[in-house]
């Protein structure tokens, strides 16, 4: 049973576009959810993170929405650059415990 | 600071052998989480050790076993390979137990052929 979907497992979008994820969940006590960047080769690195008593949260490019009564949240990457080319991965955790996972979404961005 | 280090990089073994994977968590973080990394399956939770305690485990089978030593660094041990246990194999540095924020290292690739 996957607690956290994400969705689309793919995405092309176009140099200077707007990039977005989306993530759905199950678990209310979910407290804490974060997006990872991993690049080929490489392990997953924080990206930026969110608790759910804010509806939005920006740094630099990347913004994550919260939508709580919805239990979704994603993730937008405004002015995609080709350097912005990863699998990006959402998580969601409670009280400290262990990160469900996403299974990713793989974006190309094209010059 | 140096980031976590995992060795080795990348691992050939043949069906029924056992494999040790190590890691090295970041100077200072205490805690060492272990996940499997497959495309169908994304990252899969394997165990969490802090302060040489495995405080979490995944739901994989005994062969898969790990400890973690007074220095904080960790060992990961697959006992009778199988094919399917083909993967990334990852490990998270925390500053402590379940801390949210997860640094991870490059990994190792695992092929069993």
């Amino acid at each position: 049973q996957q607690q956290v979907k994400q969705s689309p497992q793919s995405l092309i979008v176009q140099k200077g576009g707007i990039s977005i994820i989306n993530c759905a969940y199950e678990n209310t006590a979910f407290d804490y959810f974060p997006w990872y960047q991993q690049f080929p080769g490489k392990g997953p690195a924080l990206l930026i993170a969110i608790r759910p008593d804010v509806s939005e949260k920006k740094e630099g490019r990347f913004t994550i929405s919260f939508n709580k009564s919805a239990k979704q949240f994603s993730l937008h990457i405004m002015d995609s650059q080709p350097g912005d080319s990863a699998t990006y991965f959402c998580a969601a955790s409670s009280d400290n415990r262990k990160l469900i996972w996403g299974l990713g979404t793989s974006l190309a961005v094209n010059p | 600071k140096a980031g976590v280090t995992q060795t080795p990089r990348y691992l050939i073994k043949t069906r029924g052998q056992q494999v040790t994977l190590s890691c090295s968590p970041i100077s200072g973080h205490r805690s060492v989480s272990w996940y499997q990394q497959t495309p169908g399956q994304g990252l899969q939770f394997l165990f969490e050790y802090f302060s040489e305690t495995q405080r979490n485990k995944g739901n994989f089978p005994g062969r898969f076993s790990g400890r973690q030593f007074s220095n904080s660094r960790s060992e990961m041990n697959v006992s009778t390979l199988e094919l399917g246990d083909s993967a990334l194999y990852l490990c998270a540095s925390q500053t402590q137990a379940s801390s949210y924020e997860q640094y991870f290292g490059p990994g190792t690739r695992l092929t069993v052929t």
